[in-house]
């Protein structure tokens, strides 16, 4: 059973706002992930991080930001929250070096509405 | 371009009956394949993966994929399919390096009974 968490699960909130969606994992997994899920589409890669302050810009462009200050925490803030932001949030987290099978372990995904 | 081709964006079978979904990638190295499946809701669960040896790889819940590199192929099987198993099924390749994996679109599947 895969150790990772995300708050909220879900969350309706108005245009302009800001928000942050929580990602934490507790199997000191130096890799985290964020993906953007759609009906019907493929999952985009929006933010990685490779360990601690390392972060970078994943295949889709996002208007949302992330931080690596912890190992365990992988935070994603949207700074002025828009309709077009609504989407389904999934976080990853995979393990590094000769441990490493490729696999990413998953939490449950924080379903965002923006009014 | 890396990509990950799911051909069937939904199926249905009857419980009891035999499944494969199928799953076709592009990617310049040495791929390691992976099945999730995900219900209404959840996040993202590992059925199986497959990056070395044996090209015939048995999963959780009765699932099995076989790697076919002529074809770039690594269909999803399972012999008799359950009401539980409805879900949406995904395909997706990655690399030793341990970079982000690269999803195809999907397969929804609905069991009838």
């Amino acid at each position: 059973e895969a150790d990772i968490y995300q708050t909220p699960r879900y969350l309706v909130i108005g245009t302009g706002k800001k928000i942050t969606l929580e990602c934490s994992q507790t199997m000191g997994h130096d890799k985290m992930y964020w993906y953007q899920q759609d009906p019907g589409m493929e999952l985009h890669l929006i933010h990685y991080s490779y360990g601690v302050n390392s972060t970078e810009k994943g295949d889709l462009s996002s208007e949302s930001t992330v931080s690596r200050i912890r190992t365990e925490h992988f935070p994603l803030t949207l700074e002025s929250a828009r309709p077009s932001h609504t989407s389904q949030y999934l976080c990853a987290s995979s393990a590094a070096g000769t441990t490493n099978t490729g696999e990413l372990f998953f939490g449950e995904g924080s379903r965002l509405t923006v009014l | 371009a890396q990509s990950v081709t799911q051909p069937d964006i939904h199926i249905t079978v009857s419980e009891g009956a035999s499944l494969e979904l199928r799953c076709n990638y592009s990617y310049g190295a040495t791929p390691y394949l992976f099945w999730y499946v995900q219900s209404p809701g959840q996040g993202l669960q590992l059925l199986l993966k497959y990056f070395s040896g044996d090209t015939l790889v048995q999963g959780i819940k009765g699932f099995e994929a076989e790697f076919k590199r002529s074809q770039s192929s690594f269909n999803l099987r399972k012999p008799s399919v359950h009401w539980s198993d409805a879900a949406e099924y995904f395909c997706a390749v990655g690399n030793q390096a341990g970079t982000a994996l690269i999803f195809g679109k999907g397969t929804t599947l609905s069991v009838s009974s």
